[in-house]
């Protein structure tokens, strides 16, 4: 079974910019999760979906930030324009209720992003 | 609001030995799941093992134990007979409510095998 998907891995921008992350979450995965990882900290969750709908974005900065995730299924999420401090890893996850320990949430491999 | 509290920034630990990585958690919420994760240089993170607040036992998983004491908040996760793969970085995290809501993270704490 595949499992999360990311992409890009890597991206380097100077500070305004914008930039966007692409998620392909577990199959069936009807929950997904973006998480900042700011190096040494851990994660902090942005936005949860529950299908295309919102569940939760009380920690998404949504003056820059935002988040989609269409159909159900791949999610999107954009920083329009970026700033110094959102040089982080950006995790997606997804959980199943049917798979795994109970809503076990499954990581992807993360985008580093650098901001200049 | 939910925080979670790792208080060892770093650890050096001789290979075969046991070592325990400290957590402790705060909710008001009476039902709430634990979980550990490893997160190895490449980046990556790993679901270790979870113990819910309702659990009898203490979850196990292979080398893993998750030694949890509801009375004072705490989760620490053993690991048995530690092996030099075992060097990465270690997570708590709390989920509070019984759905799929998101986690909650501590700083994690830097684990390091010596051989």
């Amino acid at each position: 079974e595949a499992g999360v998907a990311q992409s890009p891995r890597y991206k380097i921008i100077e500070k305004r910019q914008s930039v966007a992350f692409w998620c392909n979450p577990i199959s069936g995965h009807a929950t997904l999760y973006w998480y900042q990882q700011i190096l040494g900290q851990g994660p902090k969750l942005l936005i949860q979906f529950q299908n295309n709908g919102v569940v939760d974005d009380s920690q998404l900065p949504k003056d820059r930030f935002s988040a989609e995730r269409l159909k159900g299924v791949d999610s999107t999420l954009k920083i329009q324009p970026a700033k110094l401090e959102d040089s982080a890893v950006y995790l997606c996850a997804s959980s199943s209720v049917e798979q795994g320990t109970p809503y076990e949430q499954y990581f992807g491999p993360g985008t580093r992003l650098t901001v200049t | 609001a939910q925080k979670i509290t790792q208080t060892q920034p770093g650890m050096f630990v001789q290979e075969k030995e046991a070592v325990t990585l400290d957590c402790t958690y705060d909710t008001s919420d009476p039902s709430y799941g634990l979980f550990w994760y490893k997160q190895p240089s490449s980046g990556e993170m790993i679901f270790l093992i979870y113990q819910g607040s309702y659990d009898q036992q203490n979850a196990t998983e292979g080398r893993y134990s998750l030694n949890f004491q509801k009375a004072r908040k705490s989760a620490n996760l053993v690991i048995s007979a530690s092996q030099l793969g075992d060097s990465a970085m270690y997570f708590c995290a709390m989920r509070v409510g019984g759905g799929a809501d998101g986690l909650t993270f501590g700083k994690g704490t830097h684990l390091i095998i010596q051989p």
